[in-house]
């Protein structure tokens, strides 16, 4: 079972276009982070949102956390093909100090096109 | 950043040997994680661990067995290596700012 369900799984646009992806689930989440990969390395993060109806605004990405704590999205102004990669969007279960854990998404591969 | 070191980067092995991923941290951080990334499944946790001797299992754990007898280092160790297990090993820490991932392990299973 998924417990974070992300959408699209795939998504070709042309350079200038603007797009959103997200990120649903059922369970509420202590924080969601966003992070992008590239081929043969891990994981970098991009953000972590934290209180239910958050925005954050990095360039031309927003992101944005549900008021529930168990949804987000992120959209990415004017995309460029240098914003081509996989972004995989995680949430955080537990508690601080106990037996904390990220779960993930299955990611979206956005490819720019020039 | 905390510096996270994986070893090997990659590795072919026989079905039914024993296989040992080693990950390494350069700085006291007490959460550290293995997940495997395979097409279609994205990352799934496989175990992690929260302090020196605690671990605890992820939602693929089968198979996969952890020990962590220092902070700076998580061992991943498939006990009978199956094809199935062929995939890329991703180990991740939690420091002050958020997680941190390692660059990964290609493991194949032949």
């Amino acid at each position: 079972t998924q417990l974070l369900e992300q959408s699209p799984q795939f998504l070709s646009i042309q350079e200038g276009e603007n797009l959103t992806v997200y990120c649903n689930s059922s369970s509420v989440f202590s924080s969601l982070q966003w992070y992008r990969q590239e081929p043969g390395e891990g994981p970098v993060l991009l953000v972590t949102v934290v209180t239910g109806g958050e925005v954050k605004k990095l360039k031309r990405l927003t992101f944005q956390f549900g008021d529930a704590r168990k949804d987000s999205s992120l959209h990415i102004t004017a995309a460029q093909p240098g914003d081509t990669g996989l972004y995989l969007c995680a949430g955080l279960l537990g508690t601080q100090g106990g037996s904390e854990k990220l779960v993930f998404g299955k990611g979206t591969k956005l490819t720019v096109n020039p | 950043d905390a510096g996270i070191t994986q070893s090997p980067r990659h590795k072919v092995t026989e079905t039914g040997t024993p296989v040992t991923l080693r990950c390494h941290q350069t700085e006291n951080h007490r959460y550290m994680y293995w997940y495997r990334q395979d097409p279609g499944h994205g990352l799934r946790l496989i175990h992690y661990s929260y302090g020196v001797k605690d671990t605890d299992k992820g939602e693929v754990s089968d198979g996969y067995s952890v020990s962590r007898s220092k902070t700076e280092d998580f061992l991943l160790t498939l006990e009978s290596a199956t094809s199935s297990q062929t995939s890329v090993y991703f180990c991740a820490i939690r420091g002050n700012y958020g997680y941190t991932f390692g660059s990964g392990t290609r493991l194949t299973v032949v």
